[in-house]
């Protein structure tokens, strides 16, 4: 099973506060995690990614948070602000046995809005 | 240089019409991605090139046809689309993990085009 389900589908927090979007995978084969930051019109930028191996990566504002016994990730951005109002997508990915090209398996996508 | 760069930005063809769209990476990654991407979406896999050879086609229609004249190029011919092929289009490249003992994380997206099939 390749799905990755991501909630909530949209996300209202006000600026300042904790914005948390979770992630669970089937696929225990899945050996990377990366979190991506898209604004309308731009393609996804990679924000924060951990291994497996890791129950937590913290970097700056952003972290991650992975649970794999209960094939969950979740990303809090902390003092939330206006700029970082954008859609956000959690994503999965498996390294082939050729061990070349990486496919990443996305989640749905959370719309973020930060109020001001 | 860390970037996936995509022309054009925009383009508005036909039904009837040839068209390519074109990426380039700097960054010595020996792996290239096309992904479509419609509003509200989550990108799609298309095609991936591995050391300039395709190793994916998730079931993409011919009307799309890939090619990878080296290992920094990437194009995407068009012919014959159908409205429904309106989206942004993107590229992607990673560094390619062959030989390597952990995943990298060199992931990395351009822009994209956005096509608009009339």
């Amino acid at each position: 099973q390749q799905q990755v389900k991501q909630s909530p589908q949209s996300l209202i927090v006000q600026k300042g506060g904790i914005s948390i979007i979770n992630c669970a995978y089937e696929n225990t084969a899945f050996d990377y995690f990366p979190w991506y930051q898209q604004f309308p019109g731009k393609g996804p930028a990679l924000l924060i990614a951990i291994r497996p191996d890791v129950s937590e990566k913290k970097e700056g504002r952003f972290t991650i948070s992975f649970n794999k016994s209960a094939k969950q990730f979740s990303l809090h951005i902390m003092d939330s602000q206006p700029g970082d109002s954008a859609t956000y997508f959690c994503a999965a990915s498996v390294t082939r046995s050729s061990g070349s090209a990486r496919q990443l398996t996305f989640g749905s996508g959370t719309q973020l809005t930060v109020l001001p | 240089d860390t970037e996936v760069t995509q022309t054009p930005k925009h383009l508005v063809m036909g039904m009837t019409n040839k068209k390519s769209l074109k990426c380039e990476q700097h960054m010595g990654h020996r792996a290239m991605y096309w992904y479509k991407q419609k509003a509200k979406k989550p990108p799609e896999l298309m095609f991936v090139y591995s050391y300039e050879k395709l190793s994916i086609n998730e079931s993409v229609p011919s009307r799309f046809s890939p090619e990878c004249p080296n290992s920094s190029l990437l194009n995407l011919h068009l012919h014959a689309l159908q409205p429904e092929d309106s989206a942004l289009y993107l590229c992607a490249s990673s560094p390619g993990d062959r030989g390597l003992p952990v995943p990298s994380e060199g992931y990395t997206f351009g822009s994209g085009t956005r096509l608009t099939v009339v």
